[in-house]
C-alpha cells in the first residue's frame, strides 16, 4: 500500500534559519504530492503541490521538488519566520477506485524562535 | 467566499451519548471526507462520499456513521459505540477526477467525558 514517511519533530529553528523537512513516500503508479500546513487549532491548508516527476511546487517562500528516483518530496525554505510555526504534513494523493485516496505523513511540528 | 464550514468548533459530550458534527461546503465538490486527527498519528480516514446518497467506510469507520442527502452536506455522527471518541475531526472535500487537492474545514474538537 501507499505510505508517507516524515521526519519526526519538533523542529526548532531560529528566525531566518534554513528549513528542511524530509518526506519520502512509497506508492504504486504516479501519485500527486502535497504539503499541507496546520496552524494551532485550525484545519489543514494546502501549501504547495507537484503532480509529476521533477515538478517543483512553491508558495510563500516554501519549495519542494518531486523526485521520483529517490521517492522524496522534501520541503525547504531559505529563511523561516516566527509566523511559519505550525505543523507540516506531507501527503500523497492517488485517484483509485473512483475516489481520491490520500495518505498523510504524521506531521512535523516546526517552532521558530525570535 | 467558497469554502468548508464545520460546526461547532468545540463540542463536549458525556460518555454514552451520540453526537453529530456538521460539515457544509459550497465549492460544488462531488467528494467529501471525514478524518480524525490524534496527536502523533497524523490523519486517519473515517468515511468518504463520492456522490449524493452514496458513502464508503474508510480505515477507522467503526463507531461512526454518516449521511449524504445533499451535495453540500456530509454530517458525521459519533456513536456511543466509538471507544475513544475524543479527538479533532476534520472534514474535507475534493473535486474528484479533475482536481487532486483536498480542501479542509477548520475542524471540530470533540471531548467526551
Amino acid at each position: 500500500g501507499n505510505s508517507v514517511t516524515q521526519m519526526e519533530g519538533p523542529v526548532t529553528l531560529s528566525e531566518e534559519a534554513f528549513l528542511t523537512i524530509n518526506c519520502t513516500y512509497t506508492a504504486t503508479g504516479y501519485p500527486s504530492l502535497f504539503w499541507y500546513v496546520q496552524y494551532p487549532g485550525e484545519g489543514l491548508q494546502l501549501l504547495l503541490k507537484a503532480t509529476k516527476a521533477d515538478d517543483k511546487g512553491s508558495n510563500k517562500g516554501f519549495e519542494a521538488t518531486y523526485r521520483k528516483e529517490t521517492t522524496s518530496f522534501h520541503l525547504e525554505k531559505g529563511s523561516v519566520q516566527v509566523s511559519d510555526s505550525a505543523v507540516y504534513f506531507c501527503a500523497l494523493i492517488r485517484y483509485s477506485g473512483g475516489y481520491q485516496k490520500v495518505t498523510f505523513g504524521i506531521g512535523t511540528k516546526l517552532q521558530v524562535i525570535p | 467566499d467558497g469554502g468548508i464550514t464545520q460546526s461547532p468548533k468545540y463540542l463536549f459530550r458525556k460518555e454514552g451519548q451520540n453526537v453529530t458534527l456538521s460539515c457544509e461546503q459550497n465549492l460544488n465538490h462531488d467528494a467529501m471526507y471525514w478524518y480524525r486527527q490524534d496527536p502523533g498519528q497524523g490523519l486517519r480516514l473515517i468515511y468518504y462520499s463520492q456522490i449524493v446518497n452514496d458513502f464508503q467506510k474508510g480505515d477507522i469507520a467503526e463507531g461512526y456513521s454518516v449521511s449524504r442527502e445533499k451535495k453540500e452536506s456530509f454530517p458525521l455522527t459519533v456513536t456511543s459505540a466509538q471507544k475513544n471518541p475524543t479527538a479533532f475531526y476534520l472534514c474535507a472535500s475534493g473535486g474528484g477526477t479533475h482536481s487532486y487537492e483536498q480542501y479542509f474545514g477548520p475542524g471540530t474538537r470533540l471531548t467526551v467525558t
